[in-house]
């Protein structure tokens, strides 16, 4: 059973837009939510991380929104560049040092 | 080093075979992390390590997975008897640990490994 689940699993913009990732969760317990970005033939990179007790968190042109009620998390990338084109994996973890549980990934492509 | 390194990148092996995959961590963290990559798929956990001992093996398919991490630096990753079904990218990533206040991963680019 994935414990977070991903999607759109691919997407594709024009230059300039704003594409949009969402991931949902069951488990409460999870309290560190990060967003990692991978080229081909890279590892990920981490991009930006939330904590639950805040609802968004800015960081250049990349933000996440959380919504704690509904269990859900999302990427927002404004003004994207053809250089964003990447692979996206949402990603949890519980309190403890436990490992990160990764989604699936989202293929975006922006295009010129 | 400044990253994680992993090495080989590349390794072609036969089915049957035994293959050995090293992570050299960056340096001071004490938590390093195996996953394993399959095409078009996000990481998938395989084990952790909190300084020598292995906190979480939970994520190993089999007893055919093993991994040290003797010193509490470089960890390699065992594979016997290989399966094709084994070909994925193997990646290794290092955080601070527990307690720190980034609990972010830094990922090496990873070690694909083909079965054949």
């Amino acid at each position: 059973q994935q414990q977070v689940k991903q999607s759109p699993q691919s997407l594709i913009v024009q230059k300039g837009g704003i594409p949009i990732i969402n991931c949902a969760y069951e488990n409460t317990a999870f309290d560190y939510f990060p967003w990692y970005q991978q080229f081909p033939g890279k590892g990920p990179a981490l991009l930006i991380a939330i904590r639950p007790d805040v609802s968004e968190k800015k960081e250049g042109r990349f933000t996440i929104s959380f919504n704690k009620s509904a269990k859900q998390f999302s990427l927002h990338i404004m003004d994207s560049q053809p250089g964003d084109s990447a692979t996206y994996f949402c990603a949890a973890r519980s309190p403890g040092n436990t490992p990160l549980v990764f989604g699936k990934g989202t293929r975006l492509s922006v295009i010129a | 080093g400044a990253g994680v390194s992993q090495t080989p990148s590349n390794k072609v092996t036969e089915k049957g075979k035994y293959v050995e995959l090293r992570c050299d961590p960056i340096s001071g963290h004490t938590a390093l992390y195996w996953y394993r990559q399959s095409l078009g798929q996000g990481p998938e956990f395989l084990i952790y390590f909190q300084g020598t001992g292995a906190a979480d093996d939970s994520g190993l398919p089999n007893d055919r997975f093993f991994a040290v991490r003797p010193e509490g630096s470089v960890s390699t990753l065992k594979i016997q008897r290989t399966e094709r079904g084994d070909s994925a990218v193997y990646l290794c990533a290092s955080s601070a640990g527990q307690g720190a206040l980034n609990y972010g991963y830094t990922f090496g680019s990873g070690t694909r490994l083909t079965v054949v």
